[in-house]
């Protein structure tokens, strides 16, 4: 049973445009919510988190925007770049226990 | 500053095999987990070990197994390989207490079950 849906599953930008991935959760105990990066071959990296204290958090080109009454949140990433190229998994979690629940993934391509 | 290392890289083994793979945590990190990253999907919690006790566990067979050592190392042991177990495990160190998800991930083991 997946507790985390992630969506599209993959998506291609142009440099420069914005790519938006969406995940809706289900579990009211969720309090933590990471956006992670993984290249090929290489493990996943956290790229930005969000508390439910806050509707949006951004670090640079990367934004997380947090809607807890319909429980789903989003990372949107502008001004694309093709380093951008790679699959983003969101995650979510909760406070007390000891794992995080991930969505399938989406593949973003950048083209240049 | 140590990232978080797995060994092997890569690994082909037959069906009903033993495999173990093996882990060193970030340092300052007291706290292990692996997850199972099937191809084209998220990782999937297997185990936690915090202070080399299993802390919590996913939705996988006892044929998961696992050890945390004295220098927060780890291992994860597979028994009875089956074709399904072919996956990317990955290993991911934190600080207990830090709070929940921050974790950092090693490259992964690749296991190809033949």
């Amino acid at each position: 049973q997946q507790q985390v849906k992630q969506s599209p599953q993959s998506l291609i930008v142009q440099k420069g445009g914005i790519s938006i991935i969406n995940c809706a959760y289900e579990n009211t105990a969720f309090d933590y919510f990471p956006w992670y990066q993984q290249f090929p071959g290489k493990g996943p990296a956290l790229l930005i988190a969000i508390r439910p204290d806050v509707s949006e958090k951004k670090e640079g080109r990367f934004t997380i925007s947090f809607n807890k009454s319909a429980k789903q949140f989003s990372l949107h990433i502008m001004d694309s770049q093709p380093g951008d190229s790679a699959t983003y998994f969101c995650a979510a979690g909760a406070s007390g226990d000891y794992k995080l629940s991930f969505g399938a993934g989406t593949t973003v391509t950048v083209r240049a | 500053e140590t990232g978080v290392t797995q060994s092997p890289t890569h690994l082909i083994k037959t069906r009903g095999q033993q495999v173990t793979l093996r882990c060193s945590s970030q340092s300052g990190h007291n706290t292990v987990s692996w997850y199972q990253q099937a191809l084209g999907q998220g990782p999937q919690f297997i185990f936690q070990y915090y202070r080399e006790e299993e802390n919590g566990r996913g939705n996988f067979p006892p044929r998961f197994s696992g050890l945390q050592f004295p220098n927060y190392s780890s291992e994860l042991n597979v028994n009875a390989l089956e074709l399904d177990d072919s996956a990317l495990y990955l290993c991911a160190s934190s600080q207990q207490g830090v709070g929940t998800g921050e974790l950092f991930f090693g490259e992964g083991s690749r296991l190809t079950v033949l």
